[in-house]
């Protein structure tokens, strides 16, 4: 099992929709999260982190974690074309004070 | 703040030459990791170093890899010799580490280099 599993994606959805991008991992003991983005040809940027249960918002951003399920995700209201990326999520696993990432899903949308 | 600043940003060579890439991390953080990208693996750590001392080298591939940070503000990943299956997109970020396992705000990552190995 992988550490950290995403969807490659692509995701596609019109502009304005809700965009829900999730994220599972393996390491039940893991305690940090975050979503970083990605462009094409460019290097990740952090976006959002959370920490415990439940939801984060940020702007257009949420972010919502359950330990239980070792599950995150992100969802990006009214998506614009210029959210069109790849999305990354990061854990940082017990005992370690390094980040694995996931491969990321692409994100695509469409005016 | 200039960020994270990476050089070059492109490296073209050819199998078994040696390879240097460079890095400095943003003023006053405390940690620098390097991570490798490619299609089929995503972002791999390589290495990973707290105050100048590496803590975490288990991601460095095998012999032909090896880094150095010999002061806060410098660091460099060296492949000697390389092979073209070391073609990537190398990263370097930094972060503040506050205590283990806990930094101030996740990574900031450098534009990274882009290597080819022909």
């Amino acid at each position: 099992q992988k550490e950290v599993e995403q969807n490659s994606g692509p995701l596609s959805v019109p502009e304005g929709a809700i965009a829900s991008l999730n994220c599972t991992y393996s390491d039940r003991g893991s305690q940090s999260f975050f979503w970083y983005r990605q462009y094409s040809g460019k290097s990740p940027e952090l976006i959002m982190s959370i920490y415990s249960n439940g939801d984060k918002e940020d702007g257009r951003f949420t972010a919502q974690l359950n330990k239980a399920s070792q599950y995150v995700s992100l969802l990006i209201r009214d998506s614009q074309p210029s959210d069109s990326a790849t999305y990354l999520c990061a854990v940082r696993r017990s005992g370690y004070s390094t980040l694995t990432f996931g491969k990321g899903t692409m994100l695509l949308v469409s005016p | 703040d200039a960020g994270v600043i990476q050089s070059p940003r492109h490296e073209v060579t050819e199998m078994g030459q040696e390879v240097t890439l460079r890095c400095k991390p943003i003023s006053g953080h405390n940690s620098l990791f390097w991570y490798r990208q490619t299609m089929m693996r995503g972002l791999e750590l390589l290495i990973y170093f707290n105050n100048n001392v590496p803590i975490d080298d288990s991601g460095m591939p095998e012999d032909r890899f090896s880094a150095k940070m010999p002061n806060a503000s410098f660091s460099t990943l060296k492949i000697q010799p390389s092979e073209p299956r070391d073609s990537a997109v190398y990263f370097c970020a930094s972060s503040l580490l506050l205590r283990t396992g806990v930094f101030n705000y996740g990574y900031t990552f450098g534009s990274g280099t882009r290597l080819t190995v022909v």
